[in-house]
């Protein structure tokens, strides 16, 4: 069964920068497996901001960027405003229609 | 503007069958270039894909759980459903619809599909 992997947590200051990553238990995520990422904060359904590998929704703020990094898909937020803690996952394409769900990582301001 | 809402039964009793209905507004099931999918979440808990059904009626579902779920689409209701069989606790959680649009890939001639609208949710529990 495939595994998708992200960090379980991270801390990032207000106004800095922080990546986030989601790894393949199938070998190295390509543009191929077509990443996605959603960000959802508590009580709330998720909210798409990535799709593609790099692409953006017209929704999505201009601080959330997506790439691929050292063989994984990463979501890189700039300029940390306190309303983006929240939980993070990536969503990977396999071919068809199986997509597996990263673990998802909690985003902490502090 | 496109919505998307669940609605079923709040609480199941093990064994027995959990049926959802997605219903949509603000655009066709019906339309070409878009799938329409269910997505699970456990109490406290991440994501998991269960599975999607084309604007032509196509399923397809996630391996794990593909004995147990069926996804259909009811055109002339504008809506799609989740049948999801032999519950037990684990099942317990809350159950999302969603809208995927679709991309193509020039350079792999493929074309492939990403979520970008959620409905709120329904909470699902699993209990006798």
């Amino acid at each position: 069964q495939t595994v998708v992997t992200q960090e379980p947590s991270l801390t990032v200051s207000p106004g800095g920068t922080v990546t986030l990553t989601c790894a393949s238990s199938t070998g190295a995520v390509t543009s191929s497996n077509y990443p996605n990422w959603f960000q959802q904060k508590p009580g709330q359904p998720p909210r798409a901001l990535i799709y593609s590998t790099t692409n953006k929704h017209s929704w999505t703020p201009a601080r959330f960027s997506g790439s691929l990094l050292g063989g994984k898909a990463a979501l890189t937020l700039s300029g940390v405003q306190p309303e983006d803690e929240a939980e993070y996952y990536c969503l990977l394409n396999y071919g068809g229609a199986q997509l597996v769900f990263g673990g998802g990582t909690k985003l902490t301001v502090l | 503007q496109l919505q998307l809402q669940e609605s079923g039964p709040g609480l199941v009793k093990p064994s027995e069958t959990l049926s959802l209905t997605c219903t949509v507004s603000g655009g066709s099931i019906s339309s070409s270039g878009y799938n329409w999918g269910w997505i699970r979440q456990p109490p406290g808990k991440g994501l998991e894909w269960i599975g999607s059904v084309s604007y032509s009626g196509s399923p397809y579902y996630y391996p794990s759980l593909k004995s147990r779920v069926a996804i259909s689409a009811d055109t002339s209701k504008n809506q799609f459903s989740l049948k999801l069989s032999s519950v037990t606790a684990a099942d317990t959680a809350v159950y999302y619809c969603a809208r995927l649009s679709s991309g193509y890939d020039l350079r792999e001639s493929y074309s492939y599909y990403y979520v970008d609208v959620w409905g709120k949710g329904s909470t699902v529990t699993v209990s006798s």
